[in-house]
């Protein structure tokens, strides 16, 4: 069975500081790595996503993260946040399947962004 | 083009009535999904369509809950007899036929009372 551990239940950082978000998963096939985002009041938006081909992935706001496969990990950095950035952070992994892929997701992480 | 819509946005009912929620995935998606949050838990899958087909259902919590894609478009999932801890947020996404990112809606905040 898989399983997500997000390590930091709520991360606060002041605004313009780097942040990380970390992520690690446990399965016993090959896997999709995913973030999605909630901000306040809104749905689930995906962030990025790893699926194959290199293994850092870039979203359009400045976030990355790197599919670390010795380390099962997938970490999510920013270089310099926003206020607006501030929202719940979903790691979510699923099995390279055939009809589609059933997400298994982390607890979320609240990245509090303060000025 | 139109997103996952999701209907209600929130819903509160009584204990032991039903509720229907009902999501629209993207247009051409053959995948569905739906998933629940329970307050302070994490985001679970309940199941999976792949069109009308059930593929998987192995998340649904016991038999109070049914979940119908009919045509293979829209889907609904029905509370019946609702319980308390039935409560929480429901979300549908949906992902074309070849998987790879799914596509969430707004969710559906149902409160049983």
């Amino acid at each position: 069975a898989q399983s997500v551990t997000q390590l930091d239940s709520q991360v606060p950082v002041f605004e313009e500081a780097p942040v990380e978000l970390r992520c690690n998963y446990s399965s016993s096939v090959s896997v999709y790595l995913f973030w999605y985002v909630q901000y306040p009041n809104q749905g689930l938006q995906l962030l990025l996503k790893y699926l194959s081909g290199s293994t850092l992935v870039e979203s359009i706001n400045g976030f990355e993260a790197e599919f670390n496969k010795s380390q099962t990990s997938f970490h999510l950095r920013k270089p310099s946040v926003h206020i607006s950035d501030t929202a719940e952070y979903f790691c979510a992994v699923s099995d390279v399947g055939l009809y589609g892929n059933k997400l298994v997701f982390g607890a979320g992480t609240i990245l509090r962004v303060k000025s | 083009e139109a997103g996952v819509t999701q209907f209600p946005s929130h819903s509160v009912i009584e204990k032991g009535q039903t509720v229907t929620l009902r999501c629209d995935p993207i247009s051409g998606h053959d995948n569905l999904y739906w998933y629940r949050r329970v307050m302070g838990k994490e985001i679970k899958f309940l199941l999976h369509f792949v069109k009308e087909s059930k593929q998987d259902e192995s998340g649904m919590p016991n038999n109070r809950f049914l979940a119908e894609r009919t045509g293979g478009t829209y889907s609904t999932l029905k509370v019946q007899p609702a319980e308390l801890e039935d409560s929480g947020v429901y979300f549908c996404a949906s992902s074309q036929a070849t998987g790879g990112a799914a596509f969430f809606g707004q969710g559906t905040r149902l409160t049983v009372v």
